[in-house]
């Protein structure tokens, strides 16, 4: 099955400052990754998600990038503000395929 | 719209008892999923279901049994919780697959078993 490894597993910054988390995937045949935000006793919900036929997707202060030769995707976060802590989880999917694969997670804190 | 709700939100048992929790959704999605969420593991597929009186297994899940009388709602039971299922259930559900579109999750039930 799919293997998503996600890092850093935690990152502090400076309010304004960008934030950059990465991960990879193992299965060539995955087309869809999406990216869930968690906050403190919540839900995760998505924030952002990209396609295989697309390198990169922007949504205000957010955006991802998508390499699939190398099977690999981030997400950048610009201008940080403390609302930006929380959970981050990258996932992955196929077509067709009802399920994502996640992360571990990565505890984004944005200091003052 | 409620979106997706989960009851109860807290619960702690003891080794060895049962429990349903249940999750209900009011946006007419046909997919719907129980995961389990553990510190550094990330969010785990326990079962799924792609539409009423349909269940699959996913990655982990011995253990656990699940139920989808209604569109709407999703059951897991526990039917002699263990210790190792200590842990963060969500459910999420989705219009279509879960390729391409988008899981919505409801806020969790922490779960403490002894």
């Amino acid at each position: 099955g799919e293997n998503v490894e996600q890092h850093p597993s935690t990152l502090s910054v400076q309010e304004g400052d960008s934030a950059v988390i990465k991960c990879t995937y193992s299965d060539s045949a995955s087309n869809y990754f999406p990216w869930y935000k968690q906050e403190l006793g919540k839900g995760p919900q998505l924030i952002i998600d990209i396609r295989s036929n697309v390198g990169e997707k922007k949504d205000q202060r957010i955006a991802v990038t998508l390499n699939k030769t190398a099977k690999h995707f981030s997400l950048h976060i610009t201008e940080t503000q403390p609302e930006d802590s929380a959970v981050y989880f990258c996932a992955a999917s196929r077509r067709n395929d009802y399920k994502l694969s996640f992360g571990a997670g990565t505890t984004v804190t944005v200091r003052a | 719209n409620a979106g997706v709700t989960q009851t109860p939100k807290f619960r702690v048992l003891k080794t060895g008892q049962s429990m349903t929790l249940l999750c209900a959704q009011d946006m007419n999605h046909e997919y719907m999923y129980w995961y389990r969420q553990d510190p550094g593991m990330g969010l785990r597929l326990i079962h799924y279901s792609v539409g009423e009186g349909t269940t699959a297994k996913g990655e982990v899940p011995d253990g656990y049994n699940v139920s989808r009388l209604k569109k709407q709602n999703f059951l897991l039971g526990l039917e002699s919780a263990a210790p190792s299922q200590t842990s963060v259930y969500f459910c999420a559900s989705s219009y279509a697959s879960g390729s391409f579109d988008t899981q919505y999750f409801g806020p969790g039930t922490r779960l403490t078993v002894l």
